[in-house]
């Protein structure tokens, strides 16, 4: 059985300083690993995939996300947060042998403070 | 923005009801999923098209019926509609079918209300 977890409901960050939204998977084969955002009254936006190779994955809007295979973990990063990061982010995996549809977790609501 | 459009916006129906929501796949996507995100969760899948075939289903009943088309849009019906059924209903497209880790590309949603 696939599954995500996001141990946070909310993360408050000051503007400027670095950001981590934190994802733990399970899956039985290997992962491919999503993170999406979405704004109010909008559907999901893509910002970046794992599916092989370095573990460190660089997606949209400056985000990035590292995989670590022995702490099933999929932590989604930003050096310098904006105002405008303020939304709600969902991790989500598929299995490698697995049918293209997705397991999303239960969302971390970013608010970014001036 | 995707190119992924869903009609309608916003829906209101009686429960009991039954719903039809639209979407419109991204150019050169062969594959429609639907997803439901009900209030404060996580959208969950509720099946997936690929080549208008029906290519893998979340756990929903058969209540939940779907179709795609040759140009590769889709229809999500809902038959005797519950209160438990309001939510946002997302759908996303991508260019893989059952192999392929391509990213899914989601439509604005469509926010259907039962009463």
């Amino acid at each position: 059985a696939q599954s995500v977890a996001q141990p946070e409901d909310q993360v408050n960050v000051a503007e400027g300083n670095p950001l981590t939204v934190k994802c733990t998977y399970s899956v039985s084969g290997n992962p491919y690993l999503f993170w999406y955002v979405q704004y109010p009254n909008r559907g999901l936006q893509f910002l970046l995939k794992y599916i092989t190779g370095d573990n460190l994955v660089k997606g949209s809007y400056g985000f990035e996300a590292e995989f670590n295979k022995s702490q099933t973990s999929f932590h989604l990063k930003k050096p310098s947060a904006l105002v405008s990061d303020s939304a709600l982010y969902f991790c989500a995996v598929r299995d490698e042998g697995g049918a293209n549809n997705l397991f999303f977790g239960t969302g971390t609501r970013l608010t970014v403070i001036p | 923005e995707t190119g992924v459009t869903q009609s309608p916006t916003h829906l209101i129906k009686t429960r009991g009801q039954q719903v039809t929501l639209r979407c419109s796949s991204q150019s050169g996507h062969n594959t429609v999923s639907w997803y439901q995100q009900a209030l404060g969760q996580g959208p969950q899948f509720i099946f997936q098209y690929y080549r208008e075939e029906e290519n893998g289903r979340g756990n929903f009943p058969p209540r939940f019926s779907g179709l795609q088309f040759p140009n590769y849009s889709s229809e999500l019906n809902v038959n005797a509609l519950e209160l438990d059924d309001s939510a946002l209903y997302l759908c996303a497209s991508s260019r893989g079918g059952i192999l392929g880790p391509d990213e899914q590309y989601f439509g604005p949603g469509t926010r259907l209300t039962v009463t």
